[in-house]
Parts: structure tokens; sequence; C-alpha cells
């Protein structure tokens, strides 16, 4: 069974710049979860997608966007890139909306911000 | 405060010591979770408890709901056991988020 995929693995960009991120959850699972790893910060919950909506978001402005297609698949953007952006970006994803469900994790997006 | 504090932050261990990482929470929760993360960046979940004990080869995790505080222990600890361990909690409100402690650096020594 594949596991939970993003691309690209690694993604520079320039600051005020757009970075979209994908995910592809693992085959039956319908929630996707996006999280933020910056250095020296530790991870932090981002969004939360399932059957196609957004259920939660974190303490995170409004450029930090994404939406979660019908095959469940989902994308991140963040819109105009600040240097603070600069992060490895997790995405997991698990099956059922109860959300205690257990989270498998994808290798990540390493997002650099020049 | 942090909702999720772990001890120690470093670990240092000789191969075949037995090793406790802690976790202690404050929030309620309806899952804990601990999760290992390599060099490199991937996260592998090892368990997820909601009560109790759960063993996988050389690991146990506990957790003591009324204290709100959970152990990982590594027996016999061999140097690919290094990595980041990392406590994450789910609150009982069901936001679906994951609330992450520091995270626990461990280096196996030969």
């Amino acid at each position: 069974e594949a596991g939970v995929t993003q691309s690209p693995t690694h993604l520079i960009k320039t600051r005020g710049q757009q970075a979209t991120l994908r995910c592809s959850p693992i085959s039956g699972h319908t929630s996707v979860y996006w999280y933020q790893q910056a250095l020296g910060l530790g991870l932090q919950f981002l969004l939360w997608y399932d059957e196609g909506e957004e259920r939660n978001r974190g303490n995170f402005p409004p450029r930090f966007s994404g939406r979660q297609f019908p095959n469940y698949s989902s994308e991140l953007n963040v819109n105009a890139l600040e240097l603070e952006d600069s992060a490895l970006y997790l995405c997991a994803s698990s099956w059922g909306l109860a959300g205690d469900n257990e989270q498998f994790f994808g290798p990540g997006t390493r997002l650099t911000v020049l | 405060k942090n909702e999720v504090e772990q001890s120690p932050q470093n670990l240092t261990a000789q191969e075949g010591e037995f090793i406790t990482i802690n976790c202690s929470y404050s929030v309620g929760i309806s899952a804990l979770h601990w999760l290992q993360q390599h060099p490199g960046g991937g996260i592998v979940s090892l368990f997820m408890l909601s009560s109790g004990k759960k063993k996988h080869g050389r690991l146990i995790a506990t957790i003591n709901i009324q204290e709100k505080h959970s152990s990982l222990h590594i027996t016999a600890s061999h140097p690919r056991d290094s990595a980041v361990y990392i406590c994450a909690v789910r609150s009982s409100s069901n936001t679906g988020k994951l609330i992450f402690g520091q995270g626990t650096t461990l280096q196996v020594k030969p």
C-alpha cells in the first residue's frame, strides 16, 4: 500500500512569490492535514481538510490557503512568500471525519524562501 | 507554558541502554501520539494511544490519563534509534489538529 506522497521534495522561491505544495493521501483516507515545521519552532498545525471542506485551521495568516480535490488529494498555497515561511511542510492523512484516527505522514516538502 | 511538554530535550545513551522519554500535557485529550522523525524530516507514527500501554518490538508507550502524562520507553537501544521523538496530543474538542511537544533528540552511541 502506497503511503502519503508529497511534491515537490524541495522548492526554492523568492520573497513575494507564490508556492504550491501537493499531497496525495493514502488510498481510502479522506482527511488531509498540513503542518509547518520551521527551524527552532517545532511542528505547528496549519489546515485540516475532509471530504473537500476545510474543517479547521491553525494560527496562520490568510496567505496560507489550500483545497482538497474530489480524489482527496490536497494543495497548500502560500502567497506573498516571506523569509520566515522557509520550513518543512508536512502533510498527513487519516480516514474518517472523527479526527481521532491515526495520522500517517508524508516525507515533507522543504520550502526555502530567498 | 506549552500545552505539551517533553523531557528531556536531549538525550545521549550508550547502545543497549534502557531509555525513557516523558510527555506531560495540560489539555483534555482524546488521543496521544508518539512520532519519530529522522534526519531529513520524514515522520513515522510509532503509537497512538488513549489509555494503558502499547508495545511494538523494543518500543513501549504508556499513558496515565488522570496524571496527564505519557512515557515512551526504548529497550536495548541501538544507534539506529537515534532520532527526534515527538509527543503530540489531540484535544478532546475534536478540532482534528495535533498539538506537538518540542521533541526529544536522542543519540545512541555504539
